[in-house]
């Protein structure tokens, strides 16, 4: 059964810190990887999709990468700013699960201070 | 591009009453659309995936009777909460996958539900 892990669960940055989260997950047959913002009490917005034959994906100063055979990704947001505070997602999605079943972790909320 | 919305934000409702929820994607067809449920700290778990014309298909220890799952068209979707009670408070969240694109999922905005 797939887990999929957030480390840390909460994370705290003053302004124009580069960041790092990271993401592990326990069964390596993905399909691809997400990673999603989530505002409080608001849906998910999708930021960076990886496929599994990929290393990376980069979007602005967001950057992904994906080592599959080890089940890990990271998120990296360079120069945080306030705006940033929110809590991120990582999610899988395996090969023969149910029809795209994306499995997600639990999220890191992090606080950007100004 | 690829839009979902969902309606209504946010509901109060009496334990016993059911309520129901729509999901629809605005600017592209669905063939799949899935529904998640999130409790406070945690994370989304998805209730069922459900493919435009079909029964939707449950994943365990969801209530098929208690949780209506119906996708008439290929841009709408409807999740009926029936006879609801104080422990179904929660945050609904659907997604939808394109045609062409299936295991990309995009989301709504999610479903405050809280029954009294």
């Amino acid at each position: 059964k797939q887990e999929v892990t957030q480390i840390p669960a909460a994370l705290s940055v003053p302004e124009g810190e580069n960041l790092v989260l990271n993401c592990s997950f326990t069964d390596s047959a993905i399909y691809n990887l997400q990673w999603f913002r989530q505002d409080p009490g608001k849906g998910l917005t999708s930021l960076l999709l990886i496929q599994s034959s990929q290393r990376e994906q980069t979007s602005g100063r967001l950057n992904a990468s994906l080592d599959k055979s080890s089940g890990r990704s990271t998120l990296y947001i360079a120069a945080s700013q306030p705006g940033d505070s929110a809590t991120y997602l990582c999610a899988v999605s395996n090969y023969g699960g149910s029809q795209g079943n994306l499995i997600f972790g639990k999220g890191t909320k992090l606080s950007v201070k100004p | 591009g690829a839009v979902v919305s969902q309606h209504p934000s946010r509901v109060i409702c009496k334990s016993g009453t059911s309520v129901k929820i729509e999901c629809r994607s605005l600017d592209f067809q669905a063939t799949t659309m899935f529904w998640y449920r999130q409790f406070p700290k945690q994370s989304l778990m998805l209730m069922a995936t459900s493919n435009e014309g079909s029964k939707a298909t449950y994943e365990q220890g969801v209530e098929k009777d208690k949780f209506l799952i119906n996708h008439a068209s290929l841009t709408l979707s409807t999740l009926t909460v029936t006879s609801a009670h104080p422990e179904d408070s929660s945050f609904y969240i659907c997604s939808a996958s394109r045609v062409r694109s299936f295991y990309e999922q995009f989301f709504g905005p999610g479903t405050r539900l809280t029954v009294l």
